[in-house]
C-alpha cells in the first residue's frame, strides 16, 4: 500500500505570494491532518478534515486554510506569505473517524519564504 | 507554561541500557497520549499510544501514564543505536474524533555503541 504523498516536496516563494500544498492520503483513509514544523515552535497542529469537513483548527491566522475533496485528497493554502511561514508542512492520514490513534505522516513539503 | 513539556536533551545512554523519556502536560482533561519517533530528516512515526493510567508494553517500549500527576513517560529497554532519534510526546486536547493534537518539543535520544 502506498504511503501518504505530498506535493511538491520543496517550494521557494517570496513574501506576499500565496501557496497551495497537496496531500494524498493512504488509500482508504478518510481523515487528513496538517501540521507545521519549525525548529523554534516544533510540531504544531493546523487543521483536521474528515469526509470533506474541517473538524478542528489550530491557532493559526486566517491566512492558513484548507479543504478536503471527496476522494479524501486534501490541500492547504497559505495566502500573503510571511517570512515566518518558512517551515516543513506535514500532512498525516488515518482511517478515521478517530484521526490520531493510527496516524501516518507524509514526507512533508519544505516551504521557504524569501 | 507550555501545554506539553519535554526535556529537549540530548539524553545519552549506552547501548543495552534503559532510556527513560518524560513528558508533562497542562490540560487535566486530556485522555489520549501518544509517543512519536522522528529520525533526523524524516517524518514522525507513531510508536505508542496510551489512554489509561498505568503501563502499556509493546516490545522494547513501555509507555507509562499518571493522569493525577499529568505525566507520561516512555521507556526503551535494551536501547540500540538505531533508537537514536527525537521522541515527541503528543497529547490530545478535546474529544477523540474532533480534538487537536498538541506536541511537545521533543527529546533527542543518543544511544552510544
Amino acid at each position: 500500500k502506498a504511503g501518504v504523498t505530498q506535493t511538491p516536496r520543496y517550494l521557494i516563494k517570496t513574501r506576499g505570494q500565496q501557496v497551495t500544498l497537496s496531500c494524498s492520503p493512504i488509500s482508504g483513509h478518510r481523515s487528513v491532518s496538517w501540521y507545521q514544523q519549525t525548529p523554534g515552535q516544533g510540531l504544531q497542529f493546523l487543521f483536521e478534515y474528515f469526509s470533506e469537513t474541517q473538524r478542528n483548527k489550530g491557532n493559526f491566522p486566517g491566512r492558513f486554510s484548507g479543504r478536503q475533496f471527496s476522494n479524501s485528497r486534501s490541500e492547504m493554502n497559505v495566502s500573503t506569505l510571511e517570512l515566518g511561514d518558512s517551515a516543513l508542512y506535514l500532512c498525516a492520514s488515518s482511517p478515521g473517524p478517530n484521526p490520531y490513534n493510527e496516524q501516518f505522516f507524509g514526507p512533508g513539503t519544505r516551504l521557504t519564504v524569501l | 507554561q507550555k501545554e506539553v513539556e519535554q526535556n529537549s536533551g540530548p539524553l545519552s545512554v549506552p547501548e543495552g541500557a534503559i532510556a527513560s523519556l518524560n513528558c508533562t502536560y497542562s490540560d487535566r482533561g486530556s485522555q489520549s497520549f501518544f509517543w512519536y519517533r522522528q529520525y533526523s530528516g524524516k517524518s514522525p512515526e507513531l510508536i505508542m499510544s496510551i489512554y489509561s493510567n498505568g503501563d502499556k508494553e509493546d516490545g522494547r517500549f513501555t509507555a507509562q501514564l499518571n493522569k493525577a500527576s499529568q505525566y507520561v513517560s516512555l521507556l526503551i529497554r535494551d536501547s540500540q543505536p538505531s533508537d537514536s532519534a527525537t521522541y515527541l510526546c503528543a497529547v490530545l486536547h478535546g474529544s477523540s474524533n474532533t480534538g487537536k493534537l498538541i506536541f511537545g518539543q521533543g527529546t533527542t535520544l543518543q544511544v552510544k555503541p
